[in-house]
């Protein structure tokens, strides 16, 4: 149980196109998702919460206009880059909260890699 | 603010020995402490995580160590495989806050 799932994997784009990433819980319902960002050998890095049926909650320094986040279900929720630029080429991973034990447990996707042409 | 320290930051050892990654704290009401393994080009696995309200969790070879008092945690893991082999995070959390705040991972390479 509790597999959260990601698509796509990899993705290669042109400098000013968007992109949207999506993360999902395959055997779970999530009212709570979150979008990391990683860079190589680094920490991960939280860009945002998820919560469905409402607004998502950006961390400080990321741009809510270039980092369109929706979690329209308590399944999925997508993470669109608009008007990428080589800079926004990262490992980019949502995780999706499962309430047991007292605590939400979050579970990892398996990340998408997005380069920027 | 919320910052979690996390040592070592590489850690090498010989198949069948122990490894010791240690993960320090600022924030007193943090109470969920969750380790995750990340392979190479994957997203981090849940391997164990630990709760406030006891001290030690064990699960096979691996084991969790809390001391909120000092403010640390550490990870353990006896008789190491080289499938050991990958980047381990620390995180910590609060119960009123679904956030977590990862550490900066440690690089565990088990030689054979």
């Amino acid at each position: 149980g509790a597999v959260v799932s990601q698509h796509p994997s990899r993705v290669i784009c042109k400098s000013g196109t968007s992109v949207k990433i999506e993360c999902r819980s395959l055997d779970f319902q999530a009212t709570t998702m979150f979008w990391y960002r990683q860079f190589p050998k680094k920490s991960l890095m939280l860009m945002a919460t998820s919560n469905e049926g409402s607004k998502a909650t950006y961390e400080q320094g990321v741009e809510k206009d270039k980092f369109l986040i929706n979690h329209a279900s308590l399944t999925l929720s997508t993470l669109t880059v608009t008007s990428a630029h080589p800079e926004d080429s990262s490992f980019y991973i949502c995780s999706a909260a499962l309430w047991e034990s007292g605590t939400d447990t979050q579970y990892f996707g398996p990340g998408t890699r997005l380069t920027v042409l | 603010g919320e910052n979690v320290e996390q040592h070592p930051s590489t850690l090498s050892v010989q198949e069948g020995d122990s490894a010791v990654i240690k993960c320090t704290y600022s924030d007193s009401a943090s109470n969920y402490f969750p380790w995750y393994k990340q392979e190479l080009g994957k997203g981090p696995q849940l391997i164990i995580d630990i709760r406030s309200n006891v001290g030690e969790k064990k699960d096979q070879r691996i084991a969790v160590t809390l001391n909120k008092t000092a403010k640390h945690f550490s990870l353990h893991i006896t008789e190491t495989q080289p499938e050991d082999s990958a980047v381990y995070f620390c995180a910590e959390g609060e119960d009123s806050s679904y956030k977590l705040i990862f550490g900066s991972g440690t690089r565990l390479l088990v030689r054979p």
